[in-house]
């Protein structure tokens, strides 16, 4: 099946900091979308990007969608202590109609 | 906001028993889907139903899984004779077909198998 590499597996950032993290692949992909988890929870929909080299913003949350089509990063800038969570990518493969890829995640903790 | 509503939050059963997992997707959304997430591990795709058929299936879901939608709002996914590694989380998910491919989660049931 289709493989996600998300980096990093975790981070460990002060208040206030910005935070980068990608997910890439060897196969292009036709939708990417960010979720954000909290333990116990469902994934809860951040950015949805369809086109390539496609920017889209959602508050201090930023997502690009890969002019290759086989990566995507997101942003959050000024990180906030209810930023912590596990974040993963998810992407929606050429040849399938709308099954879900989605990366390892990347564990975001936020220090006061 | 409308959300995806999923019943039982948590149940715990016992090897060899059959489960039945449903799910209220947003009412006009088209597709629907199950995922599940074993603890510590990345959400999976199992299957995905659309037109009363399914249009997708992993290799996860084999024989003992199986998915209907008897009414028109409940969709539900049945583990006919439940193993131990059966033991994860389970989302539902659906998505409205003129919106494109965004997909929304439902909060998630949450299974163990002992």
């Amino acid at each position: 099946g289709q493989q996600l590499n998300q980096s990093p597996q975790s981070m460990f950032i002060q208040e206030g900091e910005d935070v980068s993290m990608n997910c890439t692949s060897s196969s292009i992909f036709n939708t990417w979308l960010w979720y954000k988890q909290d333990p116990g929870e469902g994934p809860v929909l951040l950015i949805a990007l369809y086109k390539a080299g496609e920017l889209t913003s959602n508050g201090r949350l930023t997502a690009q969608f890969g002019i290759t089509r086989k990566d995507s990063f997101l942003n959050i800038s000024a990180s906030i202590p209810s930023d912590v969570g596990i974040y993963f990518c998810a992407g929606i493969s050429q040849g399938s109609a709308r099954q879900l890829t989605f990366g390892s995640g990347t564990q975001l903790t936020v220090l006061p | 906001e409308p959300e995806v509503t999923q019943t039982p939050s948590h149940q715990v059963t016992q090897m060899g028993q059959e489960v039945i997992l449903r799910c209220v997707p947003i009412s006009n959304h088209l597709y629907f889907y199950w995922y599940r997430q074993i603890l510590g591990q990345k959400v999976e795709f199992l299957v995905s139903f659309y037109n009363n058929e399914i249009s997708e299936k992993s290799e996860i879901f084999d024989d003992q899984f199986s998915v209907e939608r008897p009414d028109g709002s409940n969709f539900t996914l049945k583990i006919r004779s439940t193993k131990l590694e059966d033991s994860a989380m389970y989302f539902c998910a659906s998505s409205q077909e003129s919106s494109g491919n965004t997909i929304y989660f439902g909060e998630g049931s949450w299974l163990t198998v002992v």
